[in-house]
């Protein structure tokens, strides 16, 4: 069965701190995965999305990584600030067009 | 930017009511979705649909149904609506390579 997790579940930082958030995929056969933060009552916002064929995506100061073979993605954020408070979801495409399967998400709280 | 638009941010319905939940994007995407999320489920999917007037079941369709006569709108029907059907709905569509992209989501009540 193709699961995505995440974990923790929860995270709560220090404004200014570089942070990583987990994720992971019981089926290596993945054809891409996104990244998606969501604000309290509202849709998915994308962040970052990899090929199965790409190592990493970076935007501004987000970098997402996908390591097929450990089974393994992380979002890397650097100087993180308040702003950045969010759940972020991630979820797993295995064709074309597919469905997603999501992860449980992390909820990332920035103190000032 | 692609932009999937949902027509309502906040509903109230009544138990037994039919309600229409409707989803337009603006970019030419095969492909939509319409999901469900609740607190400690996550997101699960409820319908799917690749092309005009087909529509595939999801993790989740009972209780629901979906129309697709157009390919720029996918709508979701509940057709007698139950209190356990109080949920966020969220659609989207997607291109193959380049990603899901979705709408803002309606907060769905059934009183």
């Amino acid at each position: 069965k193709q699961e995505v997790t995440q974990i923790p579940a929860a995270l709560s930082v220090p404004e200014g701190e570089n942070l990583v958030l987990n994720c992971s995929f019981t089926d290596s056969a993945i054809y891409n995965l996104q990244w998606f933060r969501q604000d309290p009552g509202k849709g998915l916002t994308s962040l970052l999305l990899i090929q199965s064929s790409q190592r990493e995506q970076t935007s501004g100061r987000l970098n997402a990584s996908l390591d097929k073979s450990s089974g393994r993605s992380t979002l890397y954020i650097a100087a993180s600030q308040p702003g950045d408070s969010a759940t972020y979801l991630c979820a797993g495409c295995y064709n074309q067009g597919g469905k997603l399967i999501f992860g449980q998400g992390t909820e990332l709280s920035v103190k000032p | 930017d692609v932009k999937v638009t949902q027509s309502s941010r906040y509903l109230v319905k009544r138990t037994g009511e039919k309600v229409f939940l409707e989803c337009v994007q603006d970019m030419d995407h095969e492909n939509m979705f319409w999901y469900r999320q609740d607190p400690g489920l996550g997101l699960r999917l409820i319908y799917f649909s690749y092309d005009v007037k087909m529509k595939e079941k999801g993790d989740i369709p009972e209780g629901y149904s979906v129309s697709r006569e157009k390919k720029e709108r996918f709508s979701l029907i509940l057709e007698s609506a139950s209190t356990n059907q109080t949920s966020m709905y969220l659609c989207a569509s997607s291109l193959l390579a380049y990603g899901y992209t979705f709408g803002s989501g309606t907060r769905l009540t059934v009183v």
